[in-house]
C-alpha cells in the first residue's frame, strides 16, 4: 500500500465551487505540505504543517485554506475556484532526522477549473 | 532573492553518460536534494548531499560544491526508463525546500 495517498486523482469543477483535496500518510511523519506543479515551472508551497497544531502559509497560499485533521491527514480546499488554479496537487510529508528532512510525495491530484 | 538554476531540457543517448547541472543562490544551506519525476507522476528521492563531494549510489551520482552553489547529478548507463524530469531542491537556512524548475531529460536509442 502506498505510503502517502491523495483523493480524488482527478477533479473537473466549475468556476465558483468549492473542492477539498485530500491527503492521507501511513509513515507516521508530523511534517506535511501541499504544493502545486504547472508546466515549466518548479513545485510552489502552498500550505505546510509540522504537527497538528501548526499551519504556515507557503509562497502562494491565497485562494486556498488547509484543516490538519490528524498527523496523518492533510486537507487543501479551495473556497471558490478559478481556471487559474488548474495545476497538478502534490501532498508530501517529511520528518527531521538529524539535518535532513527528505519529503516523500504523494501520487497527485490533477484538478481542472473550468 | 532566492534562485536555483537548471537547464531547461537535455538530450542523451541510451547507454552514455549525462550530466544534469544545478546552480543555487539561497538564504542558507541545509542540504540539496535530486528528485527524478516522471511525467504526470509524483517526484521520487534520488539523493542528498550536505557536505562537499561525491556521493554514488548505484548508476546515479551526485557532487555538491557549497563553496561554489553548484551540484551535478551524473547518470551512468542510460536506459529508456530514465526519461524524465530531474528537480534540484535546497533546503534553505528556515529548512523549507527551494525548487528549482527542473530538467527534462529525453533518451534516444
Amino acid at each position: 500500500d502506498a505510503d502517502v495517498t491523495q483523493t480524488p486523482r482527478n477533479r473537473i469543477t466549475k468556476t465558483g465551487k468549492r473542492i477539498m483535496l485530500e491527503c492521507s500518510q501511513t509513515k507516521g511523519h508530523d511534517r506535511m505540505y501541499w504544493y502545486r506543479q504547472d508546466p515549466g515551472l518548479g513545485l510552489r508551497l502552498i500550505y505546510y504543517s509540522f504537527d497538528v497544531k501548526d499551519i504556515n502559509k507557503g509562497e502562494i497560499s491565497d485562494g486556498y485554506s488547509v484543516s490538519r485533521q490528524a498527523q496523518a491527514k492533510f486537507s487543501l480546499s479551495l473556497e471558490s475556484a478559478i481556471p487559474n488554479q488548474t495545476a497538478l496537487y502534490f501532498c508530501a510529508t517529511s520528518e527531521l532526522a538529524g539535518d535532513t528532512d527528505t519529503q516523500y510525495f504523494g501520487p497527485g491530484t490533477r484538478l481542472t477549473v473550468l | 532573492g532566492q534562485n536555483i538554476d537548471q537547464p531547461t531540457e537535455m538530450t542523451a543517448t541510451e547507454g552514455a553518460i549525462v550530466q544534469i547541472n544545478c546552480t543555487y543562490q539561497t538564504s542558507g544551506f541545509n542540504g540539496l536534494f535530486w528528485y527524478q519525476q516522471h511525467a504526470g507522476e509524483a517526484p521520487t528521492f534520488l539523493s542528498y548531499n550536505v557536505l562537499d563531494g561525491l556521493e554514488e549510489k548505484g548508476r546515479f551520482s551526485s557532487f555538491l560544491s557549497r563553496s561554489k552553489g553548484y551540484s551535478y547529478l551524473l547518470l551512468k548507463e542510460l536506459q529508456m526508463k530514465d526519461s524524465a524530469s530531474y528537480l534540484c531542491a535546497v533546503l534553505d537556512s528556515n529548512y523549507q525546500l527551494i525548487w528549482g524548475a527542473g530538467t527534462k531529460l529525453i533518451i534516444k536509442p
